[in-house]
Parts: structure tokens; sequence; C-alpha cells
């Protein structure tokens, strides 16, 4: 099955700067890649997506990139503002719904 | 639009016993897949059902199981509980493929196995 790979597992940032989380995925047959957050006690919530037909994605300071030749794609939020603080999850998938999710990166975004 | 469901929120369970989880996915929804979330071990995949049919499987031991009745509500069962199972299961729907819809997570049930 799919395996994916998500780095760094913590990220801390001040206010204002850029955070770039990266994953990696094993299968070349995925075509679907959703970022999540989860803030504490909250359920994951999906912020941005991505399909294998598209290499760039934005929307408004969050941009995600797919590179499928080296099979990963990167997560960019810039002018980063403490709300941004929470756990981050990258996901691959086909289209049968397996859904496979990387281990998190949890933000910091210092005042 | 009601979001998913997922019902009890919080479970208190001891070594030995089996336990049932409920979801009820968004209206509309056919879709519905369980996640196990662990501070260590981040979300992992249990199965996916769609039109009461399990379609995908994860990796764990079959005292995990699940079903999903006719009007897409999903349960999953947990036999003969083990301490290791204590975790945050969350469920997610989505409407046909989630390449076109994305999930959408419920709120979760948080079992503590003692």
């Amino acid at each position: 099955g799919e395996n994916v790979e998500q780095h760094p597992s913590t990220l801390s940032v001040q206010e204002g700067d850029s955070a770039v989380i990266k994953c990696t995925y094993s299968d070349s047959a995925s075509n679907y890649f959703p970022w999540y957050k989860q803030e504490l006690g909250k359920r994951p919530q999906l912020i941005i997506d991505i399909r294998s037909n598209v290499g760039e994605k934005k929307d408004q300071r969050i941009a995600v990139t797919l590179n499928k030749t080296a099979k990963h794609f990167s997560l960019h939020i810039t002018e980063t503002q403490p709300e941004d603080s929470a756990v981050y999850f990258c996901a691959a998938s086909r289209n049968n719904n397996d859904m496979r999710f990387g281990a998190g990166t949890r933000l910091t975004v210092k005042p | 639009k009601a979001g998913v469901t997922q019902t009890p929120r919080y479970l208190i369970k001891t070594r030995g016993q089996q336990v049932t989880l409920s979801c009820s996915p968004i209206s509309g929804h056919r879709s519905v897949s369980w996640y196990q979330q662990t501070p260590g071990q981040g979300l992992q995949f249990l199965f996916e059902y769609f039109s009461e049919t399990q379609r995908n499987k994860g990796n764990f031991p079959g005292r995990f199981s699940g079903r999903q009745f006719s009007n897409s509500r999903s349960e999953m069962n947990v036999s003969t509980l083990e301490l290791g199972d204590s975790a945050l299961y969350l469920c997610a729907s989505s409407l046909f493929s989630i390449t076109n819809y994305g999930y959408t997570f419920g709120s979760g049930t948080r079992l503590t196995v003692v």
C-alpha cells in the first residue's frame, strides 16, 4: 500500500516568516494529495489539495507544489500568524479512497 | 447541513472487553473511512466502506472490524481490547471519490482502555 513520509515532525517559526512542510509518497499511481490542519482538541480539516495533473495550487497564504517524478509534494505557508499554529498532515491516495497520511508536523508560530 | 457525527465522544473500557463506535456521515455521503490517531503514530488507516461494502483495509488485526448500513451510517467494533488500543478514533466521509470531494472528519471518539 501507499507509504507517506512527512518532514519535519516539528517546526517553529517567527510570526511573518514562511513555513515549508515536505512529504514523499511511494505509490506512483497516487493522484490526489490533500493537506489537513488539526488544531488542539479539534478534528482535522482540509485546507488545500492538489491533483496529479497540476504542479502547483495557491489559496491566499497557502500553496502546495507537486513533483510527480520525484514523488514529493510540499505545503508552503507565507506570512505566518499565531493562528497557523497546529498539526499539519499530508496525505496521498488513488481513486479508491484508500488515503494514507503522513505522521504530521507540529507547527508553532511565535509572536 | 449536519457534519459527520461520531458517538460516543468518550469511552472508558477495561482490557478484554469489546466496544462499538458509531459514525453518521454527512447526508448523501456514501463513503466512510475510519482512522486511529495516537500521539506517536499519527493517523493510521483502519478501513473504508462504500455502499455497505468494505472497499479498503489497513494493517490492523482482525480484532478491528466494521460495517456500513444501507443509510451509510457505519460502526466499528474492537474486540478483546488491549491497553494499546487507547486512541482517538476518527471517521471521515466523502461523497463518492476523494479525488473529487475530499474528506470531512468527525470529532472522534476517545477510547481509553484501562
